[in-house]
């Protein structure tokens, strides 16, 4: 059974840190890596997406991915009350049409 | 512009009765999904559709059952609910990411079920 493991929370950070979220993954053949942001009542959003190992950076996102040691994680820099929501991790299944999703993380920017 | 859209957005009805979501994309994607999250918040896999041919059955009663009229449709037909049925349905849409083999998928807003 392949399985995505995410601490749920919630991370409590100040207003302008930055917020560390971090995904483990059971599939060492997994190649597709993928992070969702949702807020409260909506629907999960794609934010970044990540397929090798290192480091993408968007804006004040950056995911880091290291497939030797199974974890993807994402970073947030100058965190704004606005990042607070529940952040979803999600690795490719059997096939690529799938994701097999984490339970997610729950941050709270405090100002 | 909705790129995926999903209707309705709030359902409540009784045990026992049979209703329908509907969801439409506008993205040109191949793909498209079914999930079910619940008050735990976990997302769960239900159905995958590419090109109107049934790619992924995940374990769900059968009393559950999708339907792609065309590659940009995707219904949820559900006989007989039951409480534990209430939860979000969300439909989502996917296509190959440009430059790479992963599929990006793309959520509709979600339909609330609640069965009293």
């Amino acid at each position: 059974q392949k399985e995505v493991e995410q601490n749920s929370g919630p991370l409590s950070v100040p207003e302008g840190a930055i917020a560390s979220l971090n995904c483990t993954y059971s599939d060492r053949g997994s190649q597709s890596f993928f992070w969702y942001r949702q807020y409260s009542g909506k629907s999960p959003e794609l934010i970044m997406s990540i397929y090798s190992n290192g480091d993408k950076e968007d804006g004040r996102f950056t995911a880091q991915l290291n497939k030797a040691s199974q974890y993807v994680s994402l970073l947030i820099r100058d965190s704004q009350p606005s990042d607070s929501a529940t952040y979803l991790c999600a690795v490719n299944g059997d096939s690529n049409y799938q994701l097999i999703w984490g339970a997610g993380t729950k941050l709270i920017i405090k100002p | 512009d909705t790129a995926v859209s999903q209707t309705p957005k709030y359902l409540v009805t009784q045990m026992g009765n049979d209703k329908s979501i509907k969801c439409e994309q506008n993205l040109g994607h191949d793909t498209m999904y079914w999930y079910k999250q619940d008050s735990k918040k976990f997302l769960k896999i239900m159905f995958s559709y590419n090109n109107k041919e049934l790619i992924i059955n995940e374990t769900v009663p059968n009393r559950f059952s999708p339907k792609s009229p065309d590659k940009a449709h995707l219904n949820l037909h559900i006989n007989s609910l039951e409480l534990g049925d209430s939860a979000v349905y969300f439909c989502a849409s996917s296509q190959r990411a440009s430059g790479s083999w992963g599929y990006e998928q793309y959520f509709g807003p979600g339909t609330r079920l609640t069965v009293t």
